[in-house]
């Protein structure tokens, strides 16, 4: 089946500070993929669409020179969280479109990313 | 309106028993409906993928849907203490890899043994 990592799985960091997170599509190719952030006890939301080759497609509210995000090949997507601040403490996801006819997305282990 | 509504729960029930998970959504354009299930502290993990009105099977899952009444459906039989998780359904207008999911809000569920 179709395996996303992301690493690392948890990172704290001190305000100020930048934070990369890794997403891979290990056994396939992604020419899309999807960074979410999850409080607790809550759903998905979703931050940012990550096409390769171009620009993210950042969704309403979400600041984009806060949460960079590139995506320079087919299997690799990183999200830098740039200042973090204590609120942006959660549970950051990502996932791959698996490029088939119906695409099915698949999401990656998240990492829980705490700014103390 | 939100274009997904799903109960939150919690839902609890016995070891054995057969579990209903349901969502409505409103925006007549999904075409394309999953079912994921999410471990605590972990990322969702795809269950069910379906594209057409009626049921699809899988070991112990089903997945419904009826287009017409905006309304998809999990069943789990037979339930075991380790399907308890929080499950989110989630659909999208097209069925390319680049199309955004549109998730519910999640249903808590326990197995009790």
């Amino acid at each position: 089946g179709a395996v996303v990592s992301q690493h690392p799985s948890w990172v704290i960091c001190k305000s100020g500070t930048s934070v990369k997170i890794e997403c891979r599509s290990l056994d396939f190719q992604a020419t899309t993929m999807f960074w979410y952030r999850q409080f607790p006890k809550q759903s998905l939301m979703l931050m940012a669409t990550s096409n390769e080759g171009s620009k993210a497609t950042y969704e309403q509210g979400v600041e984009k020179d806060k949460f960079l995000i590139n995506h320079a090949s087919l299997t690799l997507s990183t999200l830098t969280v740039t200042s973090a601040h204590p609120e942006d403490s959660s549970f950051y996801i990502c996932s791959a479109g698996s490029g088939t006819g119906t695409g099915e997305q698949y999401f990656g282990p998240g990492t829980r990313l705490t700014v103390t | 309106q939100k274009e997904v509504e799903q109960d939150p729960g919690p839902l609890s029930v016995p070891e054995g028993a057969i579990v209903s998970l349901n969502c409505t959504y409103s925006n007549s354009a999904f075409q394309y409906f999953m079912w994921y299930r999410q471990y605590s502290r972990k990322g969702p993990e795809l269950l069910m993928y379906t594209y057409s009105s009626g049921n699809k099977e899988d070991g112990r899952f089903t997945a419904q849907v009826d287009k017409s009444s905006k309304y998809i459906s999990l069943f789990i039989r037979d339930s075991q203490p380790s399907d308890s998780a929080t499950y989110l359904c989630a659909m999208k207008s097209s069925g390319g890899s680049n199309y955004k999911l549109t998730f519910g809000k999640g249903t808590l569920l326990t197995v009790n043994p």
